[in-house]
């Protein structure tokens, strides 16, 4: 079975920094893209971020380019976001998607995600 | 980045009814070299992530129940439900996977009348 497990997620200060964690079992990671996805409260799916299977490709959203960076270590079979010069309009429920066999931005597994609130 | 635009916003059908959902596209996402429209319909519930219905705008992905279908070619495109089951309340997305960003729709929340 599929499964995608985020950790990482909690309260932050604006300015400050976070790493988030997605542990992948069931599949064999090292063959698929994946990709960070985020909601905020309320709002739809905001792709964020996605990493090609060897790590040798990354894509961001407009709005993360240069603040985060997604990384991943297949051994582990882990990908990571990290998270610098948070912004109140980051607080959003991160979510780690598996890339489909159809396209690299098409997404059939997801974790249950972690939510990341930025606040003073 | 291609926009997309869904409509209604809201949607309350009956219980045995069928419920038809639209998903616009700022532009063509269909991919000339292999004739495909990159463009999913996800289905979200309460307190769960999104789920992958369909695909190529057509395609069912394994295990969705075959009331749901998809169609449209080019910038419009439909999802449709033939016959609404009371587990069918959630809110719906479409997505473009052509280029990125990988945009979703705004989503639209289906409810029982």
């Amino acid at each position: 079975e599929v499964q995608l497990v985020e950790s990482g997620g909690g309260l932050v200060q604006p300015g400050g920094s976070l790493r988030l964690s997605c542990a992948a079992s069931g599949f064999t990671f090292s063959r698929y893209w994946v990709t960070w996805v985020r909601q905020a409260p309320g709002k739809g799916p905001e792709w964020v971020a996605n990493i090609k299977q060897d790590g040798s490709e990354t894509y961001y959203v407009a709005s993360v380019k240069g603040r985060f960076t997604i990384s991943r270590d297949n051994a582990k079979s882990s990908l990571y976001l990290h998270m610098n010069s948070l912004r109140a309009e980051d607080t959003a429920v991160y979510y780690c998607a598996r890339s489909h066999s159809g396209g690299s931005c098409l997404l059939d597994y997801w974790g249950q995600g972690t939510l990341v609130t930025v606040s003073s | 980045d291609i926009v997309m635009t869904q409509s209604p916003d809201s949607l309350a059908v009956s219980l045995g009814e069928r419920a038809t959902i639209n998903c616009k596209s700022s532009q063509s996402v269909l991919y000339s070299s292999n004739n495909k429209n990159y463009l999913a319909w996800y289905q979200q519930k309460p307190g769960q992530p999104p789920k992958l219905l369909i695909y190529w705008a057509s395609t069912r992905e394994s295990g969705v129940p075959d009331r749901f279908s998809g169609s449209g070619s080019g910038t419009d495109f439909t999802l449709t439900i033939s016959s609404l089951q009371a587990e069918d309340v959630a809110v719906y997305y479409c997505q473009q996977y052509y280029n990125t960003p990988p945009l979703f729709g705004q989503g639209t929340k289906l409810e029982i009348k």
